[in-house]
């Protein structure tokens, strides 16, 4: 994998079922895996820096988890709620520059009452 | 108030118009990074600066410029805009490196005719 690449691109879910979404990325040179909540008109905000294989992180009701071996990364939003209706962006640091990110194109996920 | 402010929020311009966005912080960052979005595609890196005296072209820096004035701020420049220079743009800063959260920006909207 030579960019960081988001799947699916879309999603409906139910209000109150549970989902997943991945992000894959080059397990070369490795740094650091980040994952951003984009909501409609507002600014990107971080959800989560991730650096250790292995690594699981949560807040609240999303979590996520992270291989670098294999190079991907899952997103989990337990229960979902119609608030949690965003576009998740993750990225890593392959190719942006020093210190710049390289975003996959997010997946859009919209929760259906 | 926001801790990364964006001027203009949105603008309507003209081929060949010179064209400057500015960013602002309160957070005491010395990183700070343009990304610009359009449809269909993940955030790209234009332009990071480590420092007042430290700046680096990112991954699409053709076509554009920048002037980190201080620690607080730093400015796009589309010397002479075009349309395909239409797209959303965001500021960001961050603590550190790779691993450091990036904040960002409200965007700005910029459409080039």
């Amino acid at each position: 994998i030579l960019n960081v690449e988001q799947s699916p691109q879309s999603l409906h879910v139910q209000e109150g079922d549970s989902t997943n979404f991945t992000c894959s990325f080059p397990s070369s040179n490795f740094y650091a895996l980040h994952w951003y909540r984009w909501e409609t008109a507002k600014s990107p905000e971080a959800l989560f820096v991730m650096t250790l294989n292995g690594d699981e992180k949560k807040k609240g009701r999303i979590s996520a988890t992270l291989n670098t071996k294999e190079g991907y990364s899952y997103l989990y939003i337990k229960g979902s709620q119609p608030e949690d209706s965003a576009t998740y962006l993750c990225a890593d640091h392959s190719g942006g520059g020093a210190d710049g990110l390289t975003f996959g194109k997010g997946t859009h996920l919209i929760i259906q009452p | 108030d926001a801790d990364v402010t964006q001027t203009p929020r949105n603008r309507i311009t003209k081929t060949g118009k010179r064209i400057m966005l500015e960013c602002s912080q309160t957070k005491g960052h010395d990183r700070m990074y343009w990304y610009r979005q359009d449809p269909g595609l993940g955030l790209r890196l234009i332009y990071y600066s480590f420092d007042v005296k430290d700046i680096n072209k990112g991954e699409i820096s053709d076509g554009y410029s920048v002037s980190r004035q201080a620690q607080a701020k730093f400015s796009l420049s589309l010397e002479s805009a075009i349309p395909n220079q239409t797209a959303l743009y965001f500021c960001a800063t961050s603590v550190g490196g790779s691993t450091d959260t990036q904040y960002f920006g409200p965007g700005t909207r910029l459409t080039v005719l």
